[in-house]
């Protein structure tokens, strides 16, 4: 099946540094990723959808500068968090859709633990 | 805008008893609905989708209109289904395939 891998899988950073977190189809091209953040017993939130070739689209309340998003191959996404600070602490998934699969799904990604000091 | 309500965050049920995990939405158009399951250590991944009118593990799930609602229910549940359960609600009106999630309701079957 469709298989998407997150790396790392957790990361501590010092406040004020930036974390790149990359996000892979590994048997499948995915022209749209999705990134989301989770909070501690929450749901998840979609942060921003990742088009292949073209800009990120933001959902409200999502600072664009803060969250970088490239989309620069099929197979890879990432989420560069600039600037961290203790409050981006949180756990951020990827999803990827796959449209070549027997139906239009979108597939996980393990989770990136991002722990800011 | 859209919302998905789950409206229990914990339930807890005996192996072998029937379970319902609740699920409303609010959409304006017309609602394409999941059911997304994690298990513990795991990563998230659908269970069910209402188009597909599938049975997946024992669970079915029903989407009611009038109701606005598509709960997810199993005759008899086992240990094994101890989970989180997520209900997703696709927004039919972009290109891009987002999901809405739920809060969540964390199910534990207890032996």
């Amino acid at each position: 099946g469709a298989v998407v891998s997150q790396h790392p899988s957790w990361v501590i950073c010092k406040s004020g540094t930036s974390v790149k977190i990359e996000c892979r189809s590994l048997d499948f091209q995915a022209t749209t990723m999705f990134w989301y953040r989770q909070f501690p017993k929450q749901s998840l939130m979609l942060m921003a959808t990742s088009n292949e070739g073209s800009k990120a689209t933001y959902e409200q309340g999502v600072e664009k500068d803060k969250f970088l998003i490239n989309h620069a191959s099929l197979t890879l996404s990432t989420l560069t968090v600039t600037s961290a600070h203790p409050e981006d602490s949180s756990f951020y998934i990827c999803s990827a859709r796959d449209l070549g699969g027997r139906v239009d799904e979108q597939f996980f990604g393990p989770g990136t633990r991002l722990t800011v000091l | 805008a859209q919302r998905v309500t789950q409206p229990e965050k914990l339930l807890s049920v005996f192996k072998g008893a029937p379970v319902e995990l609740k699920c409303n939405y609010s959409y304006s158009g017309s609602p394409e609905l999941f059911w997304y399951v994690q298990y513990s250590r795991q990563r998230l991944q659908l269970l069910l989708r209402h188009i597909s009118r599938e049975s997946i593990k024992g669970f079915t799930a029903d989407l009611n209109k009038g109701e606005t609602s598509f709960h997810l229910k199993k005759p008899f549940a086992q240990e094994e289904d101890s989970a989180m359960y997520y209900c997703a609600l696709k927004d039919s009106g972009g290109s891009n395939y987002k999901l809405t999630f739920g809060k969540g309701t964390l199910l534990t079957v207890n032996p």
